[in-house]
């Protein structure tokens, strides 16, 4: 079972729009959320993360907003630029005892067009 | 800045080989990971360490076994690699299991089993 949802597999947005990427999850237990970000042929490297105690954390151009009645957390990129076409993972940690432990979503690919 | 160095970036083996994929961090990082990443499937962890000579299932650890002898070094075995492993293997490293980190990925490994 998937307890991290990414439903969108792709998304396309123009240079300088807002990009905004969906994640849902099922396991209440988690309690810690994060964003990476993946270019080909490379490992993923994080963007941003929340904590339940918050509904938004914001860094730069980039927000991560967190709903916790509905299980939905989003990024927000404002504005989106071509070097931000990758693939974005969600992922969420805190079921276990061992605090650290990450469960990813399956991606979205995002496409910065010009 | 964490470095997390895995030692090949392409490898190809035969079926039934046995393979090695090597990890090594150097921010005496507490826990350390396996995933591999599949197309539409995100990132499943296969196995995960959050101490020397401990190791821990992940979702998918059939196939593979861990080896953790040192702190800083975390190796995936495939005992007797089949066609279904070919994938792209990410190591990852993390501060400790007592709070909440992001987790700092290598370069990941793509390994095809013909």
């Amino acid at each position: 079972d998937q307890q991290v949802k990414q439903n969108s597999p792709s998304l396309s947005v123009q240079e300088g729009r807002i990009s905004i990427l969906n994640c849902d999850y099922t396991n209440s237990m988690f309690d810690y959320f994060l964003w990476y970000k993946k270019y080909p042929a490379e490992g993923p490297t994080f963007l941003i993360s929340i904590s339940s105690i918050k509904d938004k954390n914001e860094d730069g151009r980039f927000t991560v907003f967190l709903n916790k009645s509905a299980k939905h957390l989003s990024l927000h990129i404002v504005p989106s630029q071509p070097g931000d076409s990758a693939v974005y993972f969600c992922a969420a940690s805190g079921d276990t005892g061992t605090a650290s432990k990450l469960t990813f979503g399956t991606g979205t690919r995002l496409q910065v067009t010009l | 800045d964490v470095k997390v160095t895995q030692s090949s970036r392409y490898l190809v083996k035969r079926t039934g080989e046995k393979v090695f994929l090597e990890c090594v961090q150097d921010m005496d990082h507490e826990n350390m990971f396996w995933y591999r990443q599949d197309p539409g499937l995100g990132l499943r962890l296969i196995y995960f360490s959050y101490d020397v000579k401990m190791k821990e299932k992940g979702d998918i650890p059939e196939g593979y076994s861990v080896s953790r002898e040192k702190k800083e070094r975390f190796s995936l075995i495939l005992e007797s690699a089949s066609t279904n492993q070919t994938s792209m293997y990410l190591c990852a490293s993390s501060l400790t299991q007592d709070m909440n980190t992001e987790a700092f990925f290598g370069q990941g490994t793509r390994l095809t089993v013909v």
